[in-house]
């Protein structure tokens, strides 16, 4: 049974670029999560998608935004790049958005912008 | 808001030695409480949670105990080996209706030497 599996792995990009990352669920789970986690810090909640809407909102600018498709697959896009968005960013699956069930994590993308 | 404080690493021990982590977090309400691991090139793993208070949460040798009065949640582990080298980081969620999100620790840093 595959868990939380995202893309790419590692990337670069440079400033004022865009960028896209994926993430499928575990299977069974519909509920996608994404935080930032930037170097020796603990990370940062985004955003959540359920149902395909984004259903809380952390304290991140507009240029961080997502997509939840049928399939509960999710997208996280982040637009006109800063150097201050490099991190390895996690999505985390779950079969409910209340929080009462463990959220599983992927391996995360790292994301370097130069 | 909600804050999680955890001890500041790296600890460094030898094999073998007793492990604490000391967490305390800020929540109003009745938090659920966690610890993750992260293994090195890899996500987030839970380790251990906790739901209510004077819970006590084990996997894998580790413990910790929800400690309303003193709102803490301190991880332990008797006898540690050189694979627990990891990042350790303390959680909490609020159970609400709409959506969720994890609240994390700064992480600790923990190098367990043969």
């Amino acid at each position: 049974d595959a868990g939380v599996t995202q893309s790419p792995t590692h990337l670069i990009k440079t400033r004022g670029q865009q960028v896209t990352l994926r993430c499928s669920p575990k299977s069974g789970h519909d509920t996608v999560s994404w935080y930032q986690q930037a170097l020796g810090q603990g990370p940062q909640f985004i955003f959540q998608y359920y149902e395909e809407e984004e259903r809380q909102r952390g304290n991140f600018p507009d240029r961080f935004s997502g997509h939840q498709f049928p399939n509960y697959s999710s997208e996280l896009n982040v637009n006109a790049l800063l150097l201050g968005d490099s991190a390895l960013y996690l999505c985390a699956s779950s079969w409910d958005s209340s929080g009462a069930n463990v959220l599983t994590f992927g391996a995360g993308s790292r994301l370097t912008v130069l | 808001g909600n804050s999680v404080t955890q001890m500041e690493g790296p600890v460094t021990l030898s094999e073998e030695a007793f492990l604490t982590i000391n967490c305390t977090y800020t929540a109003t309400g009745y938090p659920s409480l966690f610890w993750y691991v992260q293994y090195p090139g890899e996500g987030l793993q839970l380790l251990l949670k906790a739901t209510k208070a004077d819970d006590k949460g084990s996997n894998k040798g580790f413990e910790a105990t929800y400690r309303k009065e003193t709102t803490s949640f301190h991880l332990e582990k008797g006898s540690v080996q050189v694979s627990d080298s990891a990042v350790y980081f303390c959680a909490l969620i609020r159970i609400k209706a709409a959506g969720n999100k994890l609240t994390f620790g700064g992480g600790t840093r923990v190098l367990v030497k043969p």
